[in-house]
């Protein structure tokens, strides 16, 4: 699976949104991008994934460039529940055991 | 509904000891994965089942670590012999299916001393 490359961390306001980007340039056609994230002390949690188009669900858009090399999660209004360390992952969707391949992740603080 | 749950939450152990490690995956899930965390880093993959087949265990360490999920639904993971580089967050996972969403449980911060 592709490697990611994402800032070590980040601050947010509470209220505004809050843009988490990450690179995988070496990203192949087959392979979707993931955001899972993890609050302190509690397993990682499924955020969104996608392969080309941009995506929205109930928690979060995910912003995929044309070229695919690069995408960013967009929390639209971060709130102190969304402090987090949030890792961006590559993987490919074939029926064998697809693990999650976790980087270093971004440790997202929203403030006050 | 009830999401995976894990036990014990927290372990300590004297170098040397043997531990097990539960896991209860989401009824219904075919693909279990565990996984360690090491303090301030990402999970890290140890090994995957599909049902009660260990199908790939690439990640376990080393032989000291061994998983086992019998009938297709709870798993355990053991280690022999702890070592104080095992000390680490143990996090299991399920999914419907291999590629599909996985879903963690809250792990078992097992301490080595």
């Amino acid at each position: 699976d592709a490697k990611t490359t994402q800032p070590t961390s980040m601050d947010c306001a509470e209220g505004r949104a809050a843009n988490l980007p990450c690179n995988h340039s070496t990203i192949s056609g087959n392979e979707y991008v993931y955001w899972y994230r993890q609050i302190h002390s509690q397993g990682p949690q499924y955020i969104i994934h996608g392969l080309k188009n941009n995506e929205t669900n109930e928690m979060a858009s995910l912003i995929i460039t044309e070229d695919r090399k690069s995408s960013t999660l967009i929390l639209p209004h971060a709130t102190l529940r969304d402090t987090a360390v949030y890792y961006c992952i590559v993987r490919t969707h074939n029926n064998a055991g697809n693990m999650l391949t976790f980087g270093g992740g971004t440790r997202l603080m929203v403030k006050p | 509904g009830a999401g995976v749950s894990q036990s014990p939450r927290y372990k300590v152990a004297k170098r040397g000891q043997d531990v097990a490690l539960r896991c209860d995956p989401i009824s219904g899930h075919v693909s279990l994965f565990w996984y360690q965390q090491a303090l301030g880093q990402g999970p890290e993959f140890l090994t995957y089942f599909q049902n009660e087949a260990q199908l790939d265990k690439s990640g376990l360490p080393s032989d000291r670590f061994f998983a086992e999920r019998p009938e297709g639904s709870v798993s355990t993971l053991k280690i022999q012999r702890t070592q104080q580089e095992d000390s680490a967050v143990y996090l299991c996972a399920s999914s419907l299916q291999g590629y599909n969403e996985q879903f963690f449980g809250p792990g078992t911060r097992l301490t080595v001393l």
